[in-house]
This record gives C-alpha cells, sequence and structure tokens, in this order.
C-alpha cells in the first residue's frame, strides 16, 4: 500500500503568513495527487487536483506543487477562514486510495 | 447545484448491521464513479480512510478493511447510492460520507456525513 505522510502535523501561523504544507508519497505517484480543506463540523473540500490544478472556485491564493514522491500545498497569504486541516490524497493506486493524516493550520 | 445527502447512521451493537444511503442530485448521477469515505475520531477528527468505490459500469472495490463485510451499490434512476455493512465492529464507528469522483480521482464534492457508532 502507498503510505501518504504530511507534516508538519500542526503548523502555527499568522493572518497574512505565507505557510507551505509539505506531503510525501512512500514511492512514485506521477501527479496523482489531491489536497483538500477540512473546516471543523464540515466535510472536506477539494482544494488542488493533479498535484497542480486549482479546482474551479477555490481562491488563487492557494497553489499546489510537486511531482513523483514530494508535494506541497501553500497559501500565499493567510485569512482568517483558512484555519483548518487539510489532507493530501494520492490515487495513483486507483481504485484504492489513501490519505495523509492532516495537517493543522492554527492561529 | 452538485448536493449529496447522506442518512441511515446511528448506534448499533457489534456484530449489528446497517444500511446507509446517499442521495444525489445536481449533476448527472450515471456520469460518475461514487466513493465512500470514513472519518475515525481519534484524537479529533482525523483518519480519513476509502472504505469503497463503485464504477459506473457498476464494478466495486474495497479495501481489506471492509472486504466481505461491506456492500456498495447504487440505484442510478433514483440516484441514490448505498453502503450495507454487516458484522460491525467498534473500529467501524466513523463519520462516514459519500463523495463524487471527479476528474483524474479527485473527491470533488462531499456529502455532509453520517456517524456511525458500534457499541455495545
Amino acid at each position: 500500500d502507498i503510505q501518504m505522510t504530511q507534516s508538519p502535523s500542526s503548523l502555527s501561523a499568522s493572518v497574512g503568513d505565507r505557510v507551505i504544507l509539505t506531503c510525501r508519497a512512500s514511492q512514485n505517484i506521477n501527479n496523482h495527487l489531491h489536497w483538500y480543506q477540512q473546516s471543523p463540523g464540515k466535510a472536506p473540500k477539494l482544494l488542488i487536483y493533479s498535484a497542480s490544478h486549482l479546482q474551479t472556485g477555490v481562491p488563487s491564493r492557494f497553489s499546489g506543487s510537486g511531482t513523483g514522491t514530494d508535494f506541497t500545498l501553500a497559501i500565499s497569504s493567510v485569512l482568517p477562514e483558512d484555519f483548518a486541516t487539510y489532507y493530501c490524497q494520492q490515487t495513483y493506486s486507483s481504485p484504492g486510495n489513501t490519505f495523509g493524516q492532516g495537517t493543522t493550520l492554527v492561529i | 447545484e452538485v448536493q449529496l445527502v447522506e442518512s441511515g447512521g446511528g448506534l448499533v451493537q457489534p456484530g449489528g448491521s446497517l444500511r446507509l444511503s446517499c442521495a444525489a442530485s445536481g449533476f448527472t448521477f450515471t456520469n460518475y464513479d461514487m466513493q465512500w469515505v470514513r472519518q475515525t475520531a481519534g484524537k479529533g477528527l482525523k483518519g480519513l480512510e476509502w472504505v469503497s468505490v463503485i464504477g459506473i459500469d457498476g464494478d466495486t472495490y474495497y479495501p481489506a478493511s471492509v472486504k466481505g463485510r461491506f456492500t456498495i451499490s447504487r440505484e442510478d434512476a433514483e440516484k441514490s447510492l448505498y453502503l450495507q455493512m454487516n458484522n460491525l465492529r467498534a473500529g467501524d464507528t466513523a463519520i462516514y460520507y459519500c463523495a463524487r469522483v471527479g476528474r483524474y480521482g479527485a473527491l470533488d464534492y462531499w456529502g455532509q456525513g453520517t456517524l456511525v457508532t458500534v457499541s455495545s
């Protein structure tokens, strides 16, 4: 099974900061990597698909990059509504898929 | 507007059964694979795990953790997705989400989730 490891597990930031979250796959997954945001009490929401493609309606302050085993999600200038938990997901082994354990962005 | 609405969660004893439903609207249901994902509550709500996938052709897939106990199905005429869960265990306690499989396998729409608690 492909394992996904996110770091850090928790990240402190202030409004206006630029932050970078990391996701690493246990083997090459090309660009079959997606990012989700989950706010408390809500379902996950797709932000980025295929490593770097912004989902429709998602603000441009979010961006994704990477290929192979190492991926990043960047928020260029954090807003109050961005404090949430972020998950990566690989679909290289589709239909099976694996999520990372999440990174919580805290104030 | 795409909407997915789950129902059917609740409290069930170990070894019991439960059937979850997901009502879809706002898109052509027959054009999309669908997936169930669960989220366990360890230290806070984390631990997303795929539970099952059903293709537009009806092919089904499961991880080892639920294979043989869970059955995913779809009723295209009703725009509905189902998850039959048998022989439930404490470790199956989670929030269960249905999700639409979009481009490149990403889950582009999710329901609000339904809580399943397995306990005596």
